[in-house]
């Protein structure tokens, strides 16, 4: 079945530092992938999102690739701030079918 | 718009009781899901909805029912509360089940069964 693993957490980063969060899925067909970001006490938001190969979904200076070749998703920031603190869920759905989600890595960003 | 809302925000049970869990949007979304989310496994889906009148399970459903008579609302039914159901609730809504679709997520509801 449909599945997505990410980079195990928490992840921990000084302000200002470069951010990779590893994503990668198993899926048949060609399933459109996003990124979800939950900040704390609150319900989940999307951040980006891609519907077909090589498409770059980005906002809030976040980026990711989908990369077919790899079945990857990595997300992507240059510099972090504070207010980039949240859990990051990665997920992917098929037309037609249902979301799922990666288990979630939860960022600190210190000041 | 109001987007997706959930009430209530919180709720403490008893092992045994019932409760409802109440989903409503305001964006005419034909989809409506609902999942749980436990400390390292992420989200799981319970149960979905593609329109009125139509229900399906999903990933976890033993121990929900739902029941879709409106497009706006989809109630999350708890019929004998146990405390393997402690998690956190949230509900979400998409325009269509096509893949591409952004899913909106309600504010959660933090269920305790003691």
């Amino acid at each position: 079945g449909d599945s997505v693993t990410q980079m195990e957490g928490p992840v921990t980063l000084s302000e200002e530092a470069f951010l990779t969060i590893n994503c990668t899925y198993t899926a048949t067909g060609y399933p459109s992938l996003f990124w979800y970001v939950q900040y704390p006490g609150e319900g989940l938001q999307l951040l980006l999102k891609a519907t077909k190969a090589d498409d770059k979904g980005s906002n809030k200076g976040f980026e990711a690739t989908y990369r077919k070749e790899t079945t990857s998703f990595h997300l992507e920031k240059g510099s972090v701030q504070v207010s980039d603190s949240a859990v990051y869920f990665c997920a992917l759905r098929p037309s037609g079918s249902r979301l799922t989600f990666g288990e979630g890595t939860q960022l600190t960003v210190n000041p | 718009n109001a987007g997706v809302t959930q009430t209530p925000k919180f709720q403490v049970l008893k092992t045994g009781q019932s409760m409802t869990l109440q989903c409503a949007q305001d964006m005419n979304h034909e989809y409506m899901s609902w999942y749980r989310q436990d400390p390292g496994m992420g989200l799981r889906l319970i149960h979905y909805s593609v329109g009125a009148g139509i229900t399906d399970q999903g990933e976890v459903p033993n121990g929900y029912n739902v029941s879709r008579s409106t497009t706006e609302d989809f109630p999350l039914r708890l019929l004998s509360a146990a405390p393997s159901q402690t998690s956190v609730y949230f509900c979400a809504s998409s325009y269509s089940s096509s893949g591409g679709e952004t899913q909106y997520f309600g504010p959660g509801t933090r269920l305790l069964v003691l």
